[in-house]
This record gives structure tokens, C-alpha cells and sequence, in this order.
């Protein structure tokens, strides 16, 4: 059965740090690994990874994936208040994690 | 440019009866997806479209659900009838090439339903 495991489920953080989310992957073919932040309402796409180790970068945030390994991480530097979240990966927009929820103390 | 457009936002029903939620997708998106999402879990696909063609269906509980999208443009979700387990967030969401393309996609708002 394809799927999708992220950890951790949960991660409580203080304003500033930097925190990697992971994220591994068992499925028949894979295509692409997604990456979400879903604060209060709907998912918003954060990145779309499709080569090993090719790092997409938006601001402070990066993430690498590795098809031999079959994960993929997310990391968040200087985390910022506004950084609390959960954060959902999938795998071609079909099979999702049950995310990691991300708390930042101000 | 609006986003992708959901309707009703929230809906309460008693089991049993039927429940219709009504997505229309970003102008130019001709590909569809119907998700739902339990709390404290992350979207399950329920159905795929490209244009007006269901691609991957394979997790719609056909037996109480169904779904369309006639001209490839907005689309219908359809429960009947209602199970206390049915009780989620329905989200809708598009993108604008077929899923194995570099893409991003976008979700609606949700609606969220509740069977007492």
C-alpha cells in the first residue's frame, strides 16, 4: 500500500530557530513530492520536488528530496511566529502525510 | 483573479439524507480535484478530473458518492445518503496541466460538514 510518513507529528519551537521536517515516502511509481502549509483554513503549496538532490528554496525556507533514501526534508530557518502551521508532504498531489503540526513561541 | 470558489462553507445535516457541495475551479484549470479531510489528518483524494474526465476515482465511496464536472469547468460533489462518518472538510482544489507536470496547485476554502 502506497504511503506517505511524516515526522514529527508535532514540534514546539522558540522564535529564531531553525527546524527540519521529514517526510518518507513508500509508493509503487513516484512522479513528485509536494509540500504544504496549511494554517486555519485550506493548503497552500509550497514546493514540488521531482529531482534528488536539487534544493528548492523560497525565503527561509528550502527543501531537498532523495530518491534513493525515499524521504524528503523541509527546513525552516529563523522560524517566525507566523511560521506556525502544520505542514503537509505528498506525493503527487494524491497521497498525503498526516503532517507536522509546527508551534512557534514568540 | 479569484481562487478556486466552494460552496456552501459549512453544512449540517441529519444521516441519511443527501448533501450536494459545489466547486468552481480557477478560470483556465482543467484539472480537479475533490479532497476530504479529517481532523487531525491530511486531504484524502476522492476524485481527479482532467477537463470533463474522471481519472482517478479510485478511492469515492461509489456507493453513496458521486461526483461531476459537465463542460470541464465547475463541479459537483454529491453524498447520498449521509453517514455520521462522513462528517469532514471537503476540499476542492485545481491546478492547470495534468498532475506529472511541474505544476502548483490550489485549494478552495473547504466546506465543512457536519451529520448529526
Amino acid at each position: 500500500e502506497d504511503k506517505v510518513v511524516q515526522s514529527p507529528l508535532s514540534l514546539v519551537v522558540h522564535e529564531g530557530d531553525t527546524v527540519t521536517l521529514n517526510c518518507s515516502y513508500e509508493v509503487t511509481n513516484f512522479r513528485s513530492l509536494l509540500w504544504y502549509k496549511q494554517e486555519k483554513k485550506a493548503p497552500t503549496f509550497l514546493f514540488m520536488l521531482t529531482s534528488s538532490g536539487i534544493e528548492k528554496k523560497s525565503g527561509r525556507l528550502s527543501s531537498i528530496l532523495d530518491k534513493k533514501e525515499l524521504f524528503s526534508i523541509l527546513n525552516i530557518t529563523a522560524t517566525q511566529t507566523g511560521d506556525s502551521a502544520v505542514y503537509l508532504c505528498a506525493e503527487d498531489k494524491i497521497i498525503f502525510g498526516k503532517g507536522t503540526r509546527l508551534h512557534i513561541l514568540p | 483573479e479569484a481562487g478556486v470558489v466552494q460552496s456552501p462553507r459549512y453544512k449540517i445535516i441529519e444521516k441519511k439524507q443527501p448533501v450536494a457541495f459545489w466547486c468552481n475551479p480557477i478560470s483556465g484549470h482543467n484539472t480537479l480535484y475533490w479532497y476530504r479531510q479529517n481532523l487531525g489528518q491530511g486531504p484524502e483524494l476522492l476524485i481527479r478530473y482532467e477537463n470533463e474526465e474522471a481519472v482517478d476515482d479510485s478511492q469515492l465511496p461509489k456507493d453513496r458518492f458521486s461526483a461531476e464536472r459537465l463542460k470541464g469547468v465547475d463541479s459537483t460533489l454529491k453524498i447520498q445518503p449521509a453517514e455520521l462518518g462522513d462528517s469532514a472538510v471537503y476540499l476542492c482544489a485545481s491546478s492547470l496541466v495534468p498532475t506529472r507536470v511541474i505544476d502548483t496547485q490550489y485549494f478552495g476554502p473547504g466546506t465543512r460538514l457536519t451529520v448529526l
